[in-house]
């Protein structure tokens, strides 16, 4: 299996907190991804990045930030946690990006509850 | 713009029985196709991949996907089913990022 790491694996906060999640591979892949898994939905890409304090925006980015200092580390900001943002969080990273194929390697997710 | 159609949202079959998850994609120009499987509480998992040539891909766990360009879809199957594969299946398409379907949830019964 790909060496990501996720943490933290569950999170209980309040509305209007900040939270941050963490992603660190081992894999010294250079395309890193955060997306949310909602019921009904699959998987959305909220942010990626294609290399060290490279990223764009997904399809469900408002309300997101990133940031990736490191290869191996990305990291997904909540600046102001909404109930909306209740959702099971994905790493994943993948050596290959556009216009090429690569398939993504997950983590094992971050349950995040916002209340 | 890409986008993927996984038209059964829960199936349920027998174990020993064959399974077909059905998944319909949308993409302007030769597609790279995945199926995804994830157990509760788990990450996904990838199952295969198509990328060109043999229409008929071979994946882990014993299955099998085949692509139509004419039809658009890319089906997953498995001759014989076993308990361990209830799970929800995604499938999913690339360009820059995966795209998803909203999955499968296939429910084994004894």
């Amino acid at each position: 299996d790909a060496g990501i790491t996720q943490s933290p694996r569950h999170k209980v906060t309040e509305t209007g907190t900040p939270v941050t999640l963490r992603c660190h591979q081992t894999e010294n892949h250079r395309y890193m991804y955060w997306y949310r898994q909602d019921p009904g939905h699959g998987l959305r890409l909220i942010h990626y990045s294609y290399g060290v304090k490279d990223t764009d925006k997904g399809e469900v980015s408002d309300g997101y930030s990133v940031s990736r200092s490191k290869t191996e580390d990305f990291l997904l900001t909540l600046e102001s946690a909404t109930s909306s943002q209740t959702s099971v969080y994905f790493c994943a990273i993948s050596e290959s990006g556009r216009g090429s194929p690569g398939p993504q390697h997950f983590g094992d997710g971050t349950r995040l509850s916002i209340l | 713009a890409q986008s993927v159609t996984q038209p059964d949202i829960h199936i349920t079959v027998s174990e020993g029985a064959s399974l077909e998850l059905r998944c319909n994609y949308s993409y302007g120009a030769t597609p790279y196709l995945f199926w995804y499987v994830q157990s509760p509480g788990q990450g996904l998992q990838l199952l295969l991949k198509y990328f060109s040539g043999d229409t008929l891909v071979q994946g882990i766990k014993g299955f099998e996907a085949e692509f139509k360009r004419s039809q658009s879809s890319f089906n997953l199957r498995k001759p014989s089913v076993h308990w361990s594969d209830a799970a929800e299946y995604f499938c999913a398409v690339n360009d820059y990022k995966l795209s998803f379907g909203a999955g499968t949830t296939v429910t084994v019964r004894a």
